[in-house]
């Protein structure tokens, strides 16, 4: 079964502070993904990556950057965080190739105030 | 854009009545999938269905790939079923596009 891991589970921070999100898969798959899920909006990708060294910008990732340093590791960094950023955040990996399952972590609850 | 339509928005069932779930998608999709989200947890693939019928348990999932739409139905239904189910594609821009889900609960 293939593994990703976030850290932290849950974080409160306040506004204007820096937080990073991190995720970790032992699959060995290429790409990895940021999103974030809200009522009403389901899940919306804010980053990806098709490799180390690699980050792709995606639907909403105005105030969100992403680093991937290496194939396991990939992480969401708020630089000024907001409280409309609150919200669960969730990492997955999956193939480049045609399977295209993707496998998720547990989530990240982040609450801005 | 690609849009992802999901129905109903939620669903409530007796234990062991069955339930069918929909998704719609406005383009023509490269890979559909089915996820389940137990409230407040981790996204769990079920299906990897581009196209035709797979199953597995109680699961079945119908992909009609020319006619964009894809089925979800639950035979039987039981109270560990509840929680969103839902649809995303990947489309010609390569990224996964989620639908907004189906709430399932299933009463005892």
């Amino acid at each position: 079964e293939a593994a990703v891991t976030q850290s932290p589970r849950n974080k409160v921070a306040v506004t204007g502070g820096k937080v990073t999100l991190s995720c970790n898969q032992t699959n060995n798959h290429n790409n990895m993904y940021w999103y974030r899920q809200d009522t009403g909006h389901g899940l919306r990708l804010i980053h990806y990556s098709y490799g180390a060294g690699s980050t792709e910008k995606g639907d909403i990732p105005d105030g969100y950057k992403a680093s991937r340093p290496s194939q396991e590791n990939f992480s969401l960094i708020l630089e000024l965080a907001t409280p409309s950023q609150t919200s669960v955040y969730f990492c997955a990996s999956g193939d480049r190739g045609n399977t295209g399952q993707l496998y998720f972590g547990e989530g990240s609850k982040l609450t801005v105030l | 854009g690609q849009q992802v339509q999901q129905s109903p928005a939620s669903l409530v069932l007796q234990e062991g009545e069955n339930a069918e779930l929909q998704c719609n998608f406005s383009s023509t999709a490269t890979r559909l999938q089915w996820f389940y989200q137990h409230p407040g947890g981790r996204l769990v693939s079920l299906f990897y269905n581009p196209s035709g019928t797979k199953h597995t348990g109680r699961l079945t999932s119908t992909t009609v790939t020319n006619e964009r739409r894809s089925s979800l139905h639950i035979s039987s239904s039981q109270t560990t079923d509840s929680g969103t189910y839902f649809c995303a594609i990947t489309g010609n821009t390569g990224k996964l596009i989620f639908g907004l889900g189906t709430t399932l609960q299933v009463q005892p």
